[in-house]
């Protein structure tokens, strides 16, 4: 089972709202990863939890809070977005450790539009 | 930081005829790379991955190859068919799936 998931699939917010969004997966992955995709663009990696602790943040703006409540869930809360924070949210996950990378399976991503 | 650098960005190819999608990366550090493929409002989907310990790595229709030397990796798909058309990216990391670099992606489109 390669199944990361993600909710909700589609999201609209006003820009003084909070949100959050959700991903959980079952693969015993330690690596889980938050990334932003704008349209006709690559993802872009955002934040990056490893045994369940932030090891990576990639200087994101703090209206994006990442929590990583146990080693199969990792949440995004969302607070005084901009509109063009509006995106597709990806979350994946991986194996952690090694010397070598491991795969990363993404989830089906969040539609966010700030409006 | 890594730099991966991806051609061309469009492609269209008759069906049946081959593509080929070529990176480059900028750190000699990195030692795994994989190739996604995104259809329209859907994931990126893993279809092959290399490591550095390897040249070339061959899945049905789908090759990589990479030389470390140069830093090129390139993918090749063979006999190419409607449901190849998609956006495919490359990436480069260094390790341990840490910090993926993603190439700026190939549009690819096969045309029956």
């Amino acid at each position: 089972d390669t199944e990361v998931t993600q909710t909700p699939k589609h999201l609209v917010m006003g820009m003084t709202n909070k949100k959050s969004l959700k991903c959980e997966q079952h693969m015993g992955h330690r690596a889980m990863y938050w990334y932003k995709q704008k349209a006709k663009k690559p993802p872009e990696l955002m934040f990056v939890y490893s045994y369940e602790k932030l090891s990576i943040n990639e200087s994101v703006p703090s209206r994006f809070s990442p929590e990583c409540p146990n080693s199969s869930l990792l949440n995004l809360h969302l607070h005084a977005l901009q509109p063009e924070d509006s995106a597709l949210y990806l979350c994946a996950s991986s194996q952690a450790g090694g010397r070598s990378g491991n795969t990363i399976y993404f989830g089906e991503g969040s539609w966010l539009t700030v409006v | 930081g890594e730099n991966v650098e991806q051609h061309p960005s469009t492609l269209s190819v008759q069906e049946g005829d081959s593509a080929v999608i070529k990176c480059t990366y900028s750190d000699s550090a990195s030692n795994y790379f994989p190739w996604y493929k995104q259809e329209l409002g859907k994931r990126p989907q893993l279809i092959i991955d290399i490591r550095s310990n390897v040249g070339e790595k061959k899945d049905q229709r789908i090759a990589v190859t990479l030389n470390k030397t140069a830093k090129h990796f390139s993918l090749h798909i063979t006999e190419t068919q409607p449901e190849d058309s998609a956006v495919y990216f490359c990436a480069a990391s260094m390790r341990a799936g840490n910090k993926l670099t993603f190439g700026g992606g190939t549009r690819v489109l096969v045309k029956p």
